[in-house]
């Protein structure tokens, strides 16, 4: 079974406008990473957040863990159309990666 | 290579056949990872390869799935007797294999669909 779940399942927004996705995950964790995934693609690795870190930023990603409650968020900013992706948190438990169910996000242009 | 390899990108093969998928790692990456992918859904974890033993095989779904790596390098997912439900997407991933730091480079996978 999955660790992770994403919500929501789908999002879609305009072009410019800020992208927000959440994930929540079962068990403790070394870390926690967010994948991107285009149609018919594999998935590329976008930010890794340490269990000890609360909040990542890069470039128009900001990453935010909070390990009480075991979920983090994905903020895109200025959204843009080739952002129109498949994304993933997939959690560290020693060296095995559990991913989610998953975010469609559509951005219209 | 430049990036993680698998052959064939595309299989159709029919119900009771045996397939073999193909995984070419980053030169260098210790730590090699099988996933599955059904429409919709995300990465199913399958096994995990340190070098050439297997880590861990917790989620190969039965005895018909079997993965090798013999010389630490390249792998392959081998299913026997495949089945409908085994029509999937089929990921392989590497990593340097660094505890508490480790990112997957994925391939583009190998689509399988058993008639």
């Amino acid at each position: 079974s999955q660790q992770g779940e994403e919500d929501p399942q789908a999002l879609s927004i305009q072009e410019g406008e800020n992208a927000t996705m959440n994930c929540s995950y079962k068990t403790s964790i070394n870390n926690l990473q967010w994948y991107r995934q285009n149609s018919g693609r594999g998935l590329v690795h976008l930010i890794l957040i340490r269990s000890n870190e609360r909040e990542k930023h890069s470039g128009r990603l900001r990453v935010t863990l909070d390990t009480s409650k075991k979920s983090s968020s994905l903020l895109i900013t200025a959204s843009r159309a080739a952002d129109t992706a498949s994304y993933f948190c997939a959690t560290d438990a020693g060296n095995q990666f559990y991913f989610g169910t998953g975010t469609s996000l559509t951005v219209i242009p | 290579g430049a990036g993680v390899s698998q052959t064939p990108s595309n299989k159709v093969t029919e119900k009771g056949k045996y397939v073999e998928l193909r995984c070419d790692p980053i030169s260098g990456h210790t730590a090699l990872y099988w996933y599955r992918q059904s429409l919709g859904q995300g990465p199913e974890f399958l096994i995990y390869f340190q070098g050439t033993g297997a880590a861990d095989d917790s989620g190969l779904p039965n005895d018909r799935f079997f993965a090798v790596r013999p010389e630490g390098s390249v792998s392959t997912l081998k299913i026997q007797r495949t089945e409908r439900g085994d029509s999937a997407v089929y990921l392989c991933a590497s990593s340097l294999g660094v505890a508490g730091a480790n990112v997957l480079t994925f391939g583009a996978g190998s689509r399988l669909t058993v008639l």
